[in-house]
């Protein structure tokens, strides 16, 4: 089976522009999850999405938003950019999701640089 | 919400030597414990789990053990090698919500 794919792989924007990141998970999963990496800020959980449905959101701000497609495929937007919003973005995808006790298997970021 | 932390943040070892990296979490419904070895430039991979009515897990070089009424949980690796050299994470999932802990760098010395 393919594994979790992210698109783009690398991004550039300017502060006040927005960014929308795609990440296609593994065939048959119905569960995307997304997280933002920083070095100072660790690993930090974004959402999760299943079967179309959000069934968890961390702790950011609204500018960070999602969705899910019939096909599992997963969309995040951030809007307003800001110089912080810089970052590696992942996605992770399993078969349950959160709420089971399922291995998650991540995709290889979006790297996110804000200017 | 979850709160997990991590120790040590670095973590140096000479190889054959096992290495510790402990964690804690604050919320009480998190049943769920993965850890992922992250090397550099990478993803996050799932190294081993554990589940809350399980106390110990292992698989070869690599243990996990969870005590809930201290809620803490802990990796360990014996026989460390070269390439166990990455930045290890800890997590706790309660409630739809996974939470990780800071990272412990691990370097294994040759």
């Amino acid at each position: 089976k393919a594994g979790v794919t992210q698109t783009p792989r690398y991004l550039i924007k300017t502060r006040g522009q927005q960014v929308t990141l795609s990440c296609s998970p593994i065939s048959g999963h119905r569960s995307v999850s997304w997280y933002q990496q920083t070095p100072g800020q660790g690993l930090q959980f974004l959402f999760e999405y299943f079967s179309e449905t959000q069934r968890n959101k961390g702790n950011f701000p609204g500018r960070f938003s999602g969705r899910q497609f019939s096909n599992s495929r997963s969309e995040m937007n951030v809007s307003t950019l800001e110089l912080g919003d810089s970052a590696l973005y992942l996605c992770a995808s399993s078969i349950t999701g959160l709420s089971g006790w399922n291995e998650q298997f991540f995709g290889p970021g979006t790297r996110l640089t804000v200017l | 919400g979850e709160n997990v932390e991590q120790h040590p943040s670095t973590l140096s070892v000479q190889e054959g030597d096992s290495a510790v990296i402990k964690c804690t979490y604050s919320d009480s419904a998190s049943n769920y414990f993965p850890w992922y070895k992250q090397e550099l430039g990478k993803r996050p991979q799932l190294i081993i789990d554990i589940r809350s009515n399980v106390g110990e897990k292992k698989d070869q070089r690599i243990a996990v053990t969870l005590n809930k009424t201290a809620k803490h949980f802990s990796l360990h690796i014996t026989e460390t090698q070269p390439e166990d050299s990455a930045v290890y994470f800890c997590a706790a999932t309660a409630n739809n919500d996974m939470r990780f802990g800071a990272g412990t760098r691990l370097t294994v010395k040759p």
